[in-house]
């Protein structure tokens, strides 16, 4: 079983590009969320997507937009470029069962590590 | 903006010792509380998801307690490996309507010392 991909590894880019980010979800997962993780730092929500919808949304600029395809794939895209969007970029899938006081577990890809020059 | 605290920031054991590290969070309005390990150049990896205050999980030689009415986990390794060496995570989750997200804290830095 496949667990939670992500491409590219890594990336460099930039001040003012514009860079798409994917993510896989495993095998049976239908939310995905994503997390920005800053050097020194803990991951910080950024968004999560369930049913294509964006459900909640962190702190985080206009510049950062996401979409969920119906295989519930995910991208996250981010625009203007600065040099503190240099970060490890994860993503975490989960299966929402939707039942109160029942926690879904989050599983996380590996990253892509986001350069900007 | 919710405050998720770990302690102590690194610690180095020697092989064979058990050892444990702190979560802080706030003590209202609690959903849930998840512990993982990251090794490096890996997937941060679930450990535990603990809901209910008094809660005790287990996973081997490692285990987790949850008190929720003063805001605190811990999580204890015994007899630690040179392979439980990894950054340990804590991430709290509120039960706010419509709060989906993982805040997480900074992490717990294990190295062991063979």
């Amino acid at each position: 079983d496949a667990g939670v991909t992500q491409s590219p590894t890594h990336l460099i880019k930039t001040r003012g590009q514009q860079v798409t980010l994917r993510c896989s979800p495993k095998s049976g997962h239908d939310t995905v969320s994503w997390y920005q993780q800053a050097l020194g730092q803990g991951p910080q929500f950024i968004f999560q997507y369930y049913e294509e919808e964006e459900r909640q949304r962190g702190n985080f600029p206009d510049r950062f937009s996401g979409h969920q395809f119906p295989n519930y794939s995910s991208e996250l895209n981010v625009n203007a470029l600065w040099l503190g969007d240099s970060a490890l970029y994860l993503c975490a899938s989960s299966f929402s069962l939707g039942l109160a006081g029942v926690e879904d577990t989050q599983y996380f890809g590996p990253g892509t590590r986001l350069t900007v020059l | 903006i919710l405050n998720v605290e770990q302690s102590p920031q690194s610690l180095h054991v020697q092989e064979g010792d058990s050892t444990n590290f702190t979560c802080s969070f706030p003590s209202s309005n609690f959903y849930a509380l998840h512990w993982y390990r990251w090794e490096t150049a890996k997937s941060p990896e679930a450990l535990f998801v603990m809901t209910l205050n008094g809660d005790e999980k287990k996973k081997g030689r490692i285990s987790a307690t949850l008190n929720t009415k003063e805001g605190y986990s811990y999580l204890y390794i015994k007899g630690s490996q040179p392979e439980d060496s990894a950054t340990y995570l804590c991430a709290f989750r509120d039960s706010g309507a419509g709060s989906y997200q993982l805040t997480f804290g900074k992490g717990t830095k294990l190295s062991v010392i063979p």
